[in-house]
Parts: structure tokens; C-alpha cells; sequence
């Protein structure tokens, strides 16, 4: 199957502080990717869609100053929690769209825990 | 919209043993996809199968199969000879443009 990178895996910060994390398809390349947010013992929320060279859709409820997406080239999308406070903390998780399997493939995911 | 269901929050199952997964879904949509997704305690998401909606055929993968009734609106997901690797958190997901999750079925492989 397709891979999905996410960097990093987990991350530490002090609240405040901005926080970016990559997601890469290594052998597809992706026009759309997704972000997630999963809280413990719950199911994928999606955050936003992003798209190579567009802006991205925010789902309703979602921030779009609090988590800037960008989504430079075929390959990577970045998600950025800017200002991140305790209440950020969670697990997001990156999908990339194999189109022509109409497949979404995830990235592992990364812990962020801000203090 | 979409919505996916999965009824059964909790399932057990002995090792060698066949275990039956369900799912409901809507959406109005008449072209989609259908996926069962695994969520091992790593939390990586891990595709199982998936399923074209315009196919009649049940996809099958491996020791992995679904029996999809499209009339009915029904997904379940099939495992055979069930392994301690198979213990997870299961997804059924369904998608047109976006994907929706269900609840998710937790897993237990027993010896």
C-alpha cells in the first residue's frame, strides 16, 4: 500500500508557542490531503482538507488562524498550531488522497502535548 | 451527509476463530467508497479493504472480507483465522468527497 510520513512523532512544547508538523506521501504524489484530530477513545475528526496549491477548507468549528495548513507541492503539507495551549494537546493525524484509488492513506501521527 | 454506524463498541474472539464486524452507512451519494480501517495501539491507521460501491462483488483480502449489501445500506467486515496481531480498534469509513468515520469497534484476540 501507499506510505505517509508525519514528523514528528511526538512533541513537547511550552504554551505559546508555535508548533509545525510535515506529512508526506513517499510514493504517490497527492493533490488533497486531510487533518485530523483524535481525542482518547474517540473516532478521526477532520480538521480541514488541503489542497496543492490552494488555500485549505476548514470544517466548521476549526480555527483557521489557530492551525495554519499549507500545501506547497504534490508531496508535503505542513500543519501548524500556532499559540498552542494546553487544549491543543492531542493526537493529529495526516491522510494523503491516492486519487485513483480514491483511497486515503495515514500518516502514524503525532502526540502533541503542550504545558 | 454521510453517517456510518457501528453498533457494536466491544467484540471478543478466540484465536483461529471467525469474528464478524458490522457497519450501516447512508449518504445520498451514488458513487463511494467503502473502507474498514485498523487502529492497532500505535494508533497508525492502517487500510484492511475497501469497497467500490458500483461493484457487486465482496472485496476480499487475504483473511479479510466484507459482505456488502448495498440495498441494506450494510458493511460488515469479515475475519478469519483471527490472529493476536488482529486485536485493534476497527473503523468503517465511508466516502464520496470526505471520508466519515463510525464509533469504532474495539477488538480482543484471546488465546
Amino acid at each position: 500500500g501507499a506510505v505517509v510520513s508525519q514528523h514528528p512523532s511526538r512533541v513537547i512544547c511550552k504554551s505559546g508557542t508555535s508548533v509545525k508538523i510535515e506529512c508526506r506521501s513517499l510514493d504517490f504524489q497527492a493533490t488533497t490531503m486531510f487533518w485530523y484530530r483524535q481525542f482518547p477513545k474517540q473516532s478521526l475528526m477532520l480538521m480541514a482538507t488541503s489542497n496543492e496549491g490552494s488555500k485549505a477548507t476548514y470544517e466548521q468549528g476549526v480555527e483557521k488562524d489557530k492551525f495554519l495548513i499549507n500545501h506547497a507541492s504534490l508531496t508535503l503539507s505542513t500543519l501548524t498550531v500556532t499559540s498552542a495551549h494546553p487544549e491543543d494537546s492531542s493526537f493529529y493525524i495526516c491522510s494523503a488522497l491516492d486519487r485513483p484509488r480514491g483511497t486515503q492513506y495515514f500518516g502514524p501521527g503525532t502526540r502533541l502535548l503542550v504545558l | 451527509a454521510q453517517t456510518v454506524t457501528q453498533s457494536q463498541p466491544e467484540m471478543s474472539v478466540q484465536e483461529a476463530e471467525t469474528v464478524t464486524l458490522s457497519c450501516t452507512y447512508d449518504t445520498s451519494e451514488s458513487d463511494y467508497y467503502l473502507f474498514w480501517y485498523k487502529q492497532p495501539p500505535s494508533r497508525q491507521m492502517i487500510l484492511v479493504i475497501r469497497q467500490e460501491a458500483y461493484k457487486q462483488q465482496n472485496a476480499t483480502e487475504n483473511r479479510f472480507s466484507v459482505n456488502f449489501q448495498k440495498a441494506a445500506k450494510s458493511f460488515s467486515l469479515k475475519i478469519s483465522d483471527s490472529q493476536l496481531g488482529d486485536a485493534a480498534m476497527y473503523f468503517c469509513a465511508c466516502t464520496a468527497s470526505k471520508l466519515t468515520f463510525g464509533t469504532g469497534t474495539r477488538l480482543q484476540v484471546t488465546l
